[in-house]
């Protein structure tokens, strides 16, 4: 089976431009995760959907970021405008909806803003 | 509150010798589950191992245990006969699924290197 699968994997763009992350969750799950790693703050939760309705958003860092997840096999994760600081490795992942069950990642979009 | 506490930094092992990444949990849920994923400097997210917290026996998978100590609210991973390929950030995890929550929280990793 396909894993999670994120694109673009790399990412340039200048400062005020709109970013558009993709993903595609494994199928059959049902939770999708949106995480953003830097060196400095570390792996942060973004937003989660549950059965494709956003349960929680309080990671998100302000009104420049929104996601969405019009049907169970895709999500995006849009910047508008972004951000040096904005630059980071975003991860999307998957899983059944479980404690159980394991939370498989993407490979992650590597963004930088310059 | 769940929190995820990695006090291991860096860590150095020598190739062929176990290694133990410490790994401490608290939560008060009854009902969660621990993991363990590696990060290699390639970038991705790799799941190692997981423990359920119902689960009597330590969870092994291959050259990975995880040693869970409930009662202390430890889950430390063993990596026994390191490898140069082990080298790598490596992150414990809980996850807890409640009504309205869902989510894997994350320690802060440790490094570690495996010396030849």
């Amino acid at each position: 089976d396909a894993g999670v699968i994120q694109s673009p994997r790399h990412e340039v763009t200048e400062m005020g431009q709109e970013v558009t992350l993709r993903c595609k969750p494994i199928s059959g799950h049902n939770s999708l995760f949106w995480y953003r790693q830097t060196m400095m703050r570390g792996l942060e939760l973004l937003i989660y959907f549950n059965n494709n309705v956003p349960i929680d958003d309080s990671g998100m860092p302000e009104d420049r970021f929104s996601a969405k997840m019009p049907n169970a096999s895709f999500s995006t994760l849009k910047i508008q405008p972004s951000e040096p600081r904005d630059s980071a490795v975003y991860f999307c992942a998957s899983s059944r909806l479980r404690s159980g069950n394991t939370i498989y990642f993407g490979e992650g979009s590597w963004l930088t803003v310059v | 509150a769940q929190k995820i506490t990695q006090t291991q930094p860096g860590m150095f092992v020598q190739e062929k010798e176990a290694v133990t990444l410490d790994c401490t949990y608290d939560t008060s849920d009854q009902s969660y589950g621990l993991f363990w994923y590696k990060q290699p400097s390639s970038g991705e997210m790799i799941f190692l191992i997981y423990q359920g917290s119902y689960d009597e026996q330590n969870a092994t998978e291959g050259r990975y245990s995880l040693n869970f100590q409930k009662a202390r609210k430890s889950a430390n991973l063993v990596i026994s006969a390191s490898q140069l390929g082990d080298s790598a950030m490596y992150f414990c995890a809980m996850r807890v699924v409640q009504t309205g929550a869902n989510n894997l929280f994350f320690g802060t990793g440790t490094r570690l290197t495996v010396i030849p």
